[in-house]
């Protein structure tokens, strides 16, 4: 157990609708980084927060948002889906800025059917 | 551009040494990392290294690090059937992203 929560492990759905990933990071981290795992992008970084405030943006779709809540969890919402959607979403944590590395989660996969 | 590039595949026979091989991309990334990911798992931290360093071993890994051709290696000694793995390289960029490699399969045979 790494520490970093995600929930749900799986989840299937249909296009066009939305699902919210949810993530616990490592007790004591402040940041939390969502990536996106997919055979034809690979590891590919979405969005960070640090704080409660996002902190930075990759090649995150207009489709999608996120936030971190003042408990630090942190939600993705992914909308609108679309079968290329499919993919493992996982979220990882750290301390502060990821020196150190981050911890990841064990991730959600999301199948869009 | 970001892309840290590494082989796709390596088949080691138990107990030999493994090598991967990655070259990354940013001179001024202060922290190069490899990552294990095991079937139906998130991705492990192996290890790190920090830029100023050429070398850093740690049990049965050891890392190199050329700066000046930005190549970035894992060796992993004894390789076991455990070690069967995807192991991505990664690198800092403009301090707080981590940009992976593909990734490298490694399958240790009998």
């Amino acid at each position: 157990d790494s520490g970093v929560t995600q929930t749900p492990k799986h989840l299937i759905t249909a296009t066009g609708q939305r699902v919210t990933l949810r993530c616990s990071p490592r007790s004591g981290d402040l940041s939390v980084y969502w990536y996106q795992q997919s055979l034809d992008q690979g590891l590919q970084f979405l969005i960070q927060y640090y704080n409660g405030e996002e902190r930075a943006k990759g090649n995150i779709l207009e489709r999608f948002s996120a936030q971190q809540f003042p408990d630090l969890h942190s939600e993705l919402n992914l909308s609108s889906l679309e079968l290329g959607d499919s993919a493992l979403y996982f979220c990882a944590s750290s301390v502060g800025q990821s020196a150190y590395g981050y911890t990841f989660g064990s991730g959600t996969r999301l199948t869009v059917v | 551009g970001e892309d840290v590039e590494q082989s796709l595949f390596l088949s080691v026979r138990e107990g030999d040494s493994s090598v991967i091989n990655c070259t990354y991309t940013d001179s001024s990334s202060t922290y190069l990392y490899w990552y294990k990911q095991e079937p139906g798992a998130g991705l492990q931290l192996l290890t790190y290294i920090f830029s100023n360093m050429d070398m850093k071993q740690d049990q049965r890994l050891t890392v190199l690090l050329n700066k000046k051709d930005k190549h970035l290696s894992l060796r992993i000694a004894d390789t076991q059937t455990g070690d069967s793995a995807i192991y991505f390289c990664a690198e800092i960029i403009n301090d707080y992203k981590l940009s992976f490699g593909a990734g490298t399969t490694v399958t240790v045979r009998a």
